[in-house]
């Protein structure tokens, strides 16, 4: 059974420029839900997603979106990119809102120039 | 909001040996999950052990066990028989029970776990 995919793994953009990353949960999970990692803040949650619905948002600015398809992959976008945005960027999926165990995809590595 | 925090930046361990890994976390609810992850340089989060705040018994899995205790708010992580394989960064995290985990995993910043051979 495939894990989660993220792609792409790796993504240099410039200021103000807007970028879509992209999630596959893992095959029946239909929770997606998405993480930034950076050295300063560590993990912070930042939206889950459950059958095309969004259930919550992390503490951030809404320049942060994300969106779910029937088929349970998803996207999250970022507009107007701030250097402050250089992060690595996790998904995470699992079977449904009852389930308490996550799988995290490798992340995809977000550098702003 | 709950707050998990992890006092050790960084633990070295000789191979073979035991090393335990700190977390306490703060929050006002009754019923939650904690979990510790395991990040290795590949970068992806693995669930190491999971533990249910209404269960007393304390998670095993093979080499790794917790000491969950809950009136102190603290969920140590033990590594028993270190191997080099366990090197990496482990995070513990919370997770409340109630709204079905809508609100996410709070984590902690972290341990970087060193294994000597």
């Amino acid at each position: 059974k495939a894990g989660v995919t993220q792609t792409p793994r790796y993504l240099i953009k410039t200021r103000g420029q807007q970028v879509t990353l992209s999630c596959s949960p893992i095959s029946g999970h239909r929770s997606v839900s998405w993480y930034q990692q950076t050295p300063g803040q560590g993990l912070q949650f930042l939206f889950e997603y459950f059958s095309e619905t969004q259930r919550n948002k992390g503490n951030f600015p809404g320049r942060f979106s994300g969106r779910q398809f029937s088929n349970s992959r998803s996207e999250m976008n970022v507009s107007t990119l701030e250097l402050g945005d250089s992060a690595l960027y996790l998904c995470a999926s699992r079977r449904d809102a009852t389930n308490e165990k996550l799988f995290f995809g490798s992340g995809t590595q977000l550098s702003v120039l | 909001a709950q707050t998990v925090t992890q006092s050790q930046p960084e633990m070295s361990v000789q191979e073979a040996e035991t090393v335990t890994l700190s977390c306490t976390y703060d929050t006002s609810e009754s019923d939650y999950y904690l979990f510790w992850y395991k990040q290795p340089p590949s970068r992806q989060m693995i669930l190491v052990i999971r533990q249910e705040a209404y269960k007393q018994q304390n998670a095993t899995e093979n080499r790794f066990s917790v000491n969950f205790q809950k009136a102190a708010k603290s969920f140590s992580l033990k590594i028993s028989d270190s191997q080099l394989g366990d090197a990496a960064m482990y995070f513990c995290a919370y997770r409340s029970a109630t709204r079905g985990g809508a609100d996410g995993l709070t984590f902690g910043k972290g341990t970087h776990l060193i294994i000597q051979p």
